[in-house]
This record gives C-alpha cells, structure tokens and sequence, in this order.
C-alpha cells in the first residue's frame, strides 16, 4: 500500500544542535514531496517541496530536505535549532496519478531546550 | 486574502447529534479537501472536491458528509456524532493538480462526549 513514514516520533534537542528528521515514502511513480511544520496551536504551514530539478531543496527558516530516490527518502535538515523550532513536523507526498490527494506521515514532535 | 477559515474553533458535541463545520477559501482554488487529525496518526482524508458540484471520498468518510455547491465553501456535516469523531479538522485547498501545494485553514477541534 501506499505510504509515507516517520520513524522518529519525538525528538529531542538543545538549542544549537542540528536537526534531521527522516521521511520515506512507497511510492513507485513520479511523487512530489512536502515537509509541513505546525507550531504549537496553529494550522499547518509548509516548510518546503519538491516538485523537480535540484535534489536539495531550501525551505523557510534555515530548513532544507534532500530527495533520495534511491532510497525513497525525503529527510528534513537543519544544521543549528532554535527553541522556536519546536513544533510538530510532518512529511507528505501526493502521486501524479490518481486524485493527487496528499498522504502524511504520523509527524514527529520536535521539542527545542532552551 | 484570509486564505482558508474555518468555523467554530471548538466545539462539544453529545453522542447523537449532528453539525456542521464550515470551510471557506478566497482564493479560487477548485480543490478542497477536508482531514482529520488524531494524536499520533498524521492527517487522514475525509473527503475531497475537485470543483464545485464534485465530490469523493478520502480515506476515513464513514459518518460524513460534504457537499460542494460553491467554490469557496466546502462545509463536513456530522450526522449522530460518536465518540470516535473526536479530533481536529481542517480545511485546506489547492489551485490545481499534481503540482501545487495545498493551503490549510487554523483547524476545529471538536470533542464528542
């Protein structure tokens, strides 16, 4: 079936660490794919995508996700945290084919230490 | 533009009864979809419209419904609410296909007891 996983459910990190969140998806066809972020009591904004072109995509905020598709992954970076990036974050894809509804993953909970 | 809205922001609901959550969008995009949010388990589709008059089921459409007779609103009727309607919804739309990304409304929280 199709799907899109996140293994890390929560996250922990100090302030300064660097960040990556794993995202893989099952998909055989041509895919585009999204990291949502939802901070705490707000909708969900959307960080980055990748529709073509470069593998590494720039987000908003400092973060960027390379497409592997070997390795059918998407993981979400970002080389120094700030407490304000606490929040929950989320991996979608949507299929050429079909209704191009968007699937999730699960989301991983981000918590930032000050 | 407000984007997406969604009306009420909470709402508590007594085993049986029914409502509905409103969606609006201002930007004229022909696709709306309606998820839920449970702790833990991502955004499950409920049911999506690809213009106005057209709707299909997602994932998760049992003890819903939708209809779609405008552009801009797409409303989710509850009917005989249950216990395991209890989540968050949001509203979110795009302006076409395979290649655009989908605007998400600030989400109902709706508690059924």
């Amino acid at each position: 079936a199709q799907s899109v996983s996140q293994h890390n459910h929560h996250v922990i990190l100090s302030e300064a660490a660097s960040l990556e969140l794993g995202c893989n998806y099952s998909y055989g066809g041509t895919v585009n794919l999204f990291w949502y972020v939802q901070y705490p009591g707000q909708h969900l904004q959307l960080l980055l995508k990748y529709f073509s072109g470069d593998p590494l995509v720039k987000g908003i905020k400092g973060f960027e996700a390379e497409f592997i598709k070997s390795k059918f992954s998407f993981n979400l970076r970002k080389p120094s945290v700030q407490w304000s990036d606490t929040a929950e974050y989320f991996c979608a894809a949507v299929l050429q084919t079909g209704a191009n509804n968007l699937f999730f993953g699960t989301g991983t909970r981000l918590t930032v230490i000050p | 533009n407000a984007g997406v809205t969604q009306t009420p922001k909470f709402r508590i609901l007594k085993i049986g009864q029914s409502m509905t959550l409103q969606c609006t969008q201002d930007m004229n995009h022909n696709y709306m979809y309606w998820y839920r949010q449970d702790p833990g388990m991502g955004l499950k589709l409920i049911y999506y419209s690809v213009g106005a008059g057209i709707t299909d089921k997602g994932e998760v459409p049992n003890g819903y419904n939708v209809s779609r007779s405008t552009t801009e609103d797409f409303p989710l009727r509850l009917e005989l609410a249950a216990p395991s309607q209890t989540s968050v919804y949001f509203c979110a739309s795009k302006e076409g296909g395979f290649s655009y990304e989908q605007y998400f409304g600030p989400g109902t929280r709706l508690t059924v007891t």
